[in-house]
């Protein structure tokens, strides 16, 4: 079974804080995501990256940066926490390629309270 | 703008009956489709897919249907069951590229 471990269930930051969030994959997928899941507006997709020191810019980057240094692991870094990114975080893998069985699987999510 | 639309947050049905979720799309170059389910406080896990060359996709009692021209699909389950009360999420992605989008999700529940 693939899985995909976020290093927090939750977490609570002061506003300005740097925070850092991990993720790891142990199935050697090329893909790795980073969501933020809130109220009514789903699943956002803030970077992903599809090789190691790859990231490409999702719906929501701003006020977030991204790091994959080796395939297996995904960090999502808050530069300076706002209370504005409290939020549910998912992170999620997938192979790559044209396969069709590419869906990605994520791990449990990690809930951010900035205050 | 969100490409992925789930135009109803919530949908309730009783058990034994059909439950029918919708999704519309508006990037044409969308040519995979996802249905996710979710649980609270687990990460969504995967359900069904299908790609824009079929129609429909069933697996037991989960039927997706692609209607290209309209740019929607919807996910039927039948019959439906209390335990398939959840969240669930409408994804797509193009053909040459695993970016993944996601709509805001509908929250179904089955009443027993």
């Amino acid at each position: 079974d693939v899985k995909v471990t976020q290093s927090s269930r939750y977490l609570v930051k002061r506003t300005g804080e740097k925070v850092f969030l991990e993720c790891v994959q142990d199935m050697d997928h090329e893909n790795m995501f980073w969501y933020r899941q809130d109220p009514g507006l789903g699943l956002r997709l803030i970077y992903f990256s599809y090789d190691v020191k790859m990231k490409e810019k999702g719906d929501i980057p701003e006020g977030y940066s991204v790091s994959r240094e080796k395939k297996e692991r995904f960090s999502l870094i808050l530069e300076s926490a706002s209370t504005n990114q409290t939020s549910m975080y998912l992170c999620a893998s997938s192979l790559s390629g044209r396969a069709l069985n590419t869906e990605a699987f994520f791990g449990q999510g990690t809930r951010l309270t900035v205050v | 703008d969100q490409q992925v639309k789930q135009n109803s947050p919530s949908l309730s049905v009783q058990e034994g009956r059909i439950s029918i979720l919708n999704c519309d799309y508006t990037n044409s170059m969308f040519d995979y489709f996802l249905w996710y389910k979710k649980y609270p406080a687990e990460g969504p896990t995967f359900l069904i897919s299908i790609s824009s060359i079929k129609d429909k996709n069933e697996d037991g009692r989960f039927t997706v249907f692609l209607n290209k021209s309209a740019k929607h699909l919807s996910l039927h389950i039948v019959p439906s069951q209390p335990g398939d009360s959840a969240v669930y999420f409408c994804a797509a992605r193009p053909y040459n590229n695993n970016d993944m989008r996601f709509g805001a999700g509908t929250r179904l529940t089955v009443k027993p």
